[in-house]
């Protein structure tokens, strides 16, 4: 079974520029999810998507930040523009969506590595 | 509001020794669920294992094993006769239902521990 996809797997920009980053989920799995791992820290979630709805972007800068999963499947991660802050692996993961609060596995792709100069 | 501690920022030992990676967390919720991911330096996040918490057996798997204690609220893990392969980030995490959705869940993660196994 094919795993969690991304690209590009490294983008170096000059900051106020635009990026953007690509996920495509495990086949048949409802949920996928966005987050930014800044380094020496844990993954912090960005947005979360349940088919093509969001289900939670509380997290998500969106004065530069946009993302989208239009047909419930693959989704776009977008900077808009970058700054220096922004350099950080960003990770696409999916899993199952499970009614109730029980939590089904997370599994995540390779990430996009961004340095913003 | 969830939180993970992973104390030990970094642990070095030397192959063939048993190390034990902490892992305290803090929740209000009754259910809810624990997972350990590995991060090598390619920098995926590999799943290790998932655990709720009405299940307090704690499990092995070849070389690794986790010690599920919900009166300390700790959930740790250990490796046996470890191996330079071993050598990663290893990252806690705790899930948090979205009450509003009715189902799907939020992780939160600890800031990892950094293992070195060297020869």
């Amino acid at each position: 079974e094919a795993g969690v996809a991304q690209s590009p797997r490294y983008k170096i920009i000059e900051k106020r520029q635009s990026v953007a980053f690509w996920c495509n989920p495990i086949s048949g799995h409802a949920t996928l999810y966005w987050y930014q791992q800044i380094l020496g820290q844990g993954p912090k979630l960005l947005i979360q998507f349940q088919n093509n709805g969001v289900v939670d972007d509380s997290q998500l800068p969106k004065d530069r930040f946009s993302a989208e999963r239009l047909k419930g499947v693959d989704s776009t991660l977008k900077i808009q523009p970058a700054k220096l802050e922004d350099s950080a692996v960003y990770l696409c993961a999916s899993s199952s969506w499970r009614a109730g609060g029980a939590a089904d596995t997370q599994y995540f792709g390779p990430g996009t590595r961004l340095t913003v100069l | 509001a969830q939180k993970v501690t992973q104390a030990q920022t970094e642990i070095s030992v030397v192959e063939k020794e048993d190390v034990t990676l902490d892992c305290v967390y803090e929740t209000r919720d009754t259910t809810y669920y624990l997972f350990w991911y590995k991060q090598p330096p390619s920098g995926e996040l590999v799943f290790l294992i998932r655990r709720n918490s009405f299940d307090e057996q704690n499990e092995i798997s070849g070389r690794y094993s986790w010690n599920f204690q919900k009166s300390t609220s700790s959930f740790n893990f250990t490796i046996t006769a470890s191996q330079v392969v071993d050598s990663a980030v290893y990252f806690c995490a705790l899930s948090e239902p979205y009450i509003l959705t009715g189902g799907g869940n939020k992780l939160t993660f600890g800031t990892g521990t950094q293992l070195k196994v060297e020869l």
